[in-house]
């Protein structure tokens, strides 16, 4: 089935420490983005690209880092986790353009202790 | 920050009625404008998009676009149980390369039978 796998699903993981959250989209689309999602906060994006090579940073950049160095692969890398950082993670995707809308994974819920 | 606002409800319809959802955005250039529902632990899903000042139905999904009153709301006909969610309005953003989606905090919506 077409769409945008996430992985891991869930994670806890101790503060200071590297995780990077993997997505991959096999519907050769050209953008790809990652929000966080927080109880009384709403969708905030992190970081998106628009065309593999290239990224961008969203409205809640800091501590995170992305890259693109192919069409259908967006990690998002967390390089020194803090509780701060505890949220749903979700990568989405779309075909690029302002008239075209974005596909969702399904979700990384990641707890840092 | 170009807000997009809602009203966090909850809003309660009993089954069989019209739940009408509403979102307001202040980027007045804005021209794409999205409903998704995201039903509680999963992934937003997209009900309808909508570029053009007026109505766009499918099935009991009517959303509404009024660009001068930078107004946009999202209808629901003969609510039913399975339509409890949380509703997501997005709205383009335009960035330094590219477009990305700027969501709502949502309205949960519970159907009552």
């Amino acid at each position: 089935i077409a769409g945008i796998t996430q992985a891991p699903t869930s994670q806890i993981l101790a503060a200071g420490r590297r995780m990077t959250l993997r997505c991959t989209q096999d519907m050769r689309h050209n953008a790809m983005y990652w929000y966080r999602q927080d109880l009384g906060l709403g969708l905030r994006l992190i970081h998106y690209s628009n065309t593999a090579g290239t990224t961008g940073k969203g409205e809640v950049p800091d501590g995170y880092s992305v890259s693109r160095a192919n069409t259908d692969d967006f990690p998002l890398t967390l390089a020194s986790a803090v509780p701060s950082q505890t949220s749903v993670y979700f990568c989405a995707s779309s075909p690029g353009g302002q008239s075209t809308e974005a596909f969702f994974g399904q979700g990384t819920r990641l707890t840092v202790v | 920050q170009k807000e997009v606002e809602q009203n966090s409800g909850p809003l309660s319809v009993p089954e069989g009625a019209i739940a009408s959802l509403n979102c307001t955005y202040s980027d007045r250039g804005s021209q794409s404008f999205f409903w998704y529902r995201q039903y509680s632990g999963k992934s937003p899903e997209l009900i309808m998009s909508i570029y053009s000042n007026g109505d766009k139905e499918d099935g009991r999904f009517t959303a509404q676009l009024n660009k001068a009153s930078q107004y946009v709301s999202l209808l629901i006909r003969d609510s039913q149980p399975s339509d409890s969610a949380t509703y997501l309005c997005a709205v383009i953003l335009a960035l330094n390369s590219g477009y990305a989606l700027n969501f709502g905090k949502g309205t949960s919506l519970l159907v009552t039978p």
